[in-house]
């Protein structure tokens, strides 16, 4: 099956760390995304891992990638009130025909 | 260079009508994917097209149908309109298709409302 699922919200203090966390089930996905959504705004992407790997940092964001457990994560270090938004982790499947899955989002508010 | 932009930025239709949505990618992008965002949820993948061709398709049903354009503007259309079809509908556009250095750029999205 195809499942991508998040925690719906997150709230932290401004300079704290947030770490955002996905679970996925398609084994098959190719690599794994995060995305941010503000306000009446469009989809941004902010980075993204390839599924051999466990580990990709670039500059505050890190992710992380257990892929026995099928686990990814994000993690924003000094988090500021510009990164209150909604995050998305998706994961690209090219199993037979090409698809993107994207979760339900989590509701990051940062507090000041 | 322009991004991607959708039009209209809102629609209301009713149950049973036909409604095509449209997407101008961004300049050089030859592949274009469709989302349908429902509130609070994330976006579902309906289809992508790469060069003209449907190349990946999500769980939708075939009243949703697209074309992309030989100057790779892209259109959706959904027939037989349902009120679950309300949604804010994304097109992304990007050079090449799957590879995650082939960047997926977002449209600010078209809002139908379906009654």
């Amino acid at each position: 099956g195809e499942d991508v699922e998040q925690s719906l919200f997150l709230s932290v203090r401004e300079g704290d760390s947030s770490v955002i966390n996905c679970t996925y089930t398609d084994s098959s996905s190719t690599y794994l995304y995060w995305y941010k959504q503000e306000p009446g705004a469009g989809l941004q992407l902010l980075t993204y891992i390839f599924s051999n790997m466990d580990m990709k940092q670039d500059q505050r964001l890190t992710v992380l990638l257990n892929k026995k457990d099928k686990h990814l994560s994000l993690r924003i270090a000094d988090t500021q009130t510009g990164d209150s938004a909604i995050y998305f982790c998706a994961e690209s499947v090219t199993s037979g025909t090409y698809k993107y899955i994207f979760g339900t989002g989590t509701r990051l508010k940062v507090l000041a | 260079e322009t991004g991607v932009t959708q039009s209209p930025t809102h629609l209301i239709k009713t149950r049973g009508q036909q409604v095509t949505l449209r997407c101008s990618s961004q300049s050089g992008h030859n592949t274009v994917s469709w989302y349908q965002q429902a509130l609070g949820q994330g976006p579902q993948f309906i289809f992508q097209y790469y060069r003209e061709e449907e190349n990946g398709r999500g769980n939708f049903p075939p009243r949703f149908s697209g074309l992309q354009f030989p100057n790779y503007s892209s259109e959706l259309n959904v027939n037989a309109l349902e009120l679950d079809d309300s949604a804010l509908y994304l097109c992304a556009s990007s050079y090449s298709s799957g590879g995650p250095s082939n960047e997926q750029f977002f449209g600010p999205g078209t809002r139908l409302t379906v009654l």
